[in-house]
C-alpha cells in the first residue's frame, strides 16, 4: 500500500528539548516536503526536497532543520523547540502530480 | 511572493444544493492546479486536478480561467459527507519538469440535512 508515515503522531515537549519527527514514504518519490498547519493560516511549507541531498527552504523555515540522506526518509528536526512551534505538522511526498500526505504530527511545546 | 487566495467560508448549504468555490492566484506563470479535500484533523487528499479544458468527476466540476487567474470547484447535489475544507493548490514550475505547490488557506463547507 502506497503511504507516507510519520512518527510520533502526538508529542508534548518542553522548550529547548531537541526533537525529531520522522517521515518515510514507500513510493520512491523524489519530492518530499514538510508543512505546518495553524488555525486561520492554512498549510505553510517549512522545507522541501527535490531529491537526495537537495533541500530548500519553504515559507517558514526558521527554527527547523531537515535532512535527505535517503530517498524514502525526510526527518524534521527542531533543535530548540519554542511554544510558537506548537502546531500540526504534515509530511508529504509527490509523484508526477498528486501529493500524498502523512497522517500528521500534533506537537505541543510548553 | 506567490499568493493563493480562497474565501474561508464557511459555506453552509442544505443537502442537494449546488455550491461553488473560487480560488485566485497571483503568479500568471503557474502551471499546475489542484483541489484537495481535508477532513477535520486529517491529512489533505487530492480531490481532482484542474485542466485548462476543465474537468468533471461525478458531482464535481473544476474549471481554470487563466485570463482572470482563478480556478473554481462546483459541487452538485451536495451530500452530508461533502462537509470538509477544500484546499486550492497552485504549482509553479521548477527545474527538471517538476513544480512547487502553494496551498490556499481553504474553504470550509458544511452541508446540513
Amino acid at each position: 500500500e502506497a503511504q507516507v508515515t510519520q512518527n510520533p503522531r502526538y508529542l508534548i515537549t518542553v522548550t529547548g528539548k531537541k526533537l525529531t519527527v520522522t517521515c518515510s514514504q514507500n513510493m520512491n518519490h523524489e519530492y518530499m516536503s514538510w508543512y505546518r498547519q495553524d488555525p486561520g493560516l492554512g498549510l505553510r511549507q517549512i522545507y522541501y526536497s527535490m531529491n537526495v541531498e537537495v533541500t530548500d527552504k519553504g515559507d517558514v523555515p526558521e527554527g527547523y532543520k531537515v535532512s535527505r540522506k535517503e530517498k524514502r526518509n525526510f526527518p524534521l528536526i527542531l533543535e530548540s523547540p519554542s511554544p510558537n512551534q506548537t502546531s500540526l505538522y504534515f509530511c508529504a511526498s509527490r509523484g508526477a502530480y498528486e501529493q500524498y500526505f502523512g497522517p500528521g504530527t500534533r506537537l505541543t511545546v510548553t | 511572493r506567490k499568493e493563493v487566495e480562497q474565501d474561508p467560508g464557511p459555506f453552509n448549504v442544505p443537502e442537494g444544493a449546488t455550491v461553488a468555490f473560487n480560488c485566485t492566484y497571483s503568479n500568471s506563470a503557474s502551471q499546475s492546479f489542484f483541489w484537495y479535500r481535508q477532513d477535520c484533523r486529517k491529512e489533505p487528499k487530492l480531490l481532482m486536478s484542474v485542466y485548462s479544458s476543465g474537468n468533471e468527476d461525478g458531482r464535481f466540476t473544476a474549471q481554470l480561467n487563466r485570463a482572470s487567474q482563478y480556478i473554481s470547484l462546483l459541487i452538485r447535489d451536495s451530500k452530508l459527507s461533502d462537509s470538509a475544507t477544500y484546499l486550492c493548490v497552485v504549482g509553479e514550475s521548477a527545474s527538471g519538469g517538476s513544480y512547487i505547490p502553494t496551498f490556499g488557506r481553504g474553504t470550509s463547507l458544511i452541508v446540513h440535512p
